[in-house]
């Protein structure tokens, strides 16, 4: 099993629909997991960070933490076609006597006018 | 303006003629590291700085070298470059390590790479 997993997409939704994206991690001690947006040719940029179960919103984003199923996941209301981008999970791992920080290979979104 | 940035941001070089990549940020930030990015592979990181002077290998360090003489620049080098490092690379920064903080990591906009 790889440490942090994404289905790779496309995702494709229409305009004003909710986008669901999904991320599984392999390690139970993990504490920060973090959500990046990256348009095609463009650095990473950091949309949303969870640490504590639950959900957690900031405008039209919500992550959704399950460290019992190990699962994060990121809610796009409103999708909006400026959504389009591929989403990068981020998720801190115990590796060895560290932490690492492993990344998803990332969701591709298609937000559809 | 808060940033990191990169030069060049493409480049077109041949095998084994050395090449440094420079990376700046103005944030006074600890923590820096290089990445590159692969289709298949995803972001993988080839060496970070906890500091001045003070560097660490990544997952994917071989053929590479970087040094931190200043808090703000984190140059990476590759004394002969091969085709098989011509890929998408990113410098990033924050306040300090990501690993074991909550830090944001800024990215450059990157540097595309081509060995021939």
């Amino acid at each position: 099993q790889k440490e942090v997993e994404q289905n790779s997409g496309p995702l494709s939704v229409p305009e004003g629909a909710i986008a669901s994206l999904n991320c599984t991690y392999s390690d139970r001690g993990s504490q920060s997991f973090f959500w990046y947006r990256q348009y095609s040719g463009k650095s990473p940029e950091l949309i949303m960070s969870i640490y504590s179960n639950g959900d957690k919103e900031d405008g039209r984003f919500t992550a959704q933490l399950n460290k019992a199923s190990q699962y994060v996941s990121l809610l796009i209301r409103d999708s909006q076609p400026s959504d389009s981008a591929t989403y990068l999970c981020a998720v801190n791992i115990n590796a060895g006597n560290n932490r690492k920080l492993i990344w998803g290979l990332g969701t591709s979104l298609a937000v559809n006018p | 303006e808060a940033q990191v940035t990169q030069n060049p941001r493409y480049l077109i070089t041949v095998t084994g003629k050395k090449l440094t990549v420079t990376c700046s940020q103005n944030m006074n930030h600890e923590y820096m590291s290089w990445y590159r990015q692969d289709p298949g592979l995803g972001l993988r990181q080839i060496y970070y700085s906890m500091n001045v002077e003070v560097t660490d290998k990544g997952d994917v360090p071989e053929g590479y070298k970087v040094s931190r003489k200043e808090k703000r620049n984190f140059p990476l080098i590759l004394e002969s470059p091969s085709p098989n490092q011509t890929s998408l690379y990113f410098c990033a920064s924050s306040l300090s390590s990501p690993q074991g903080s909550r830090d944001t990591q800024y990215f450059g906009p990157g540097t595309r790479l081509t060995v021939l």
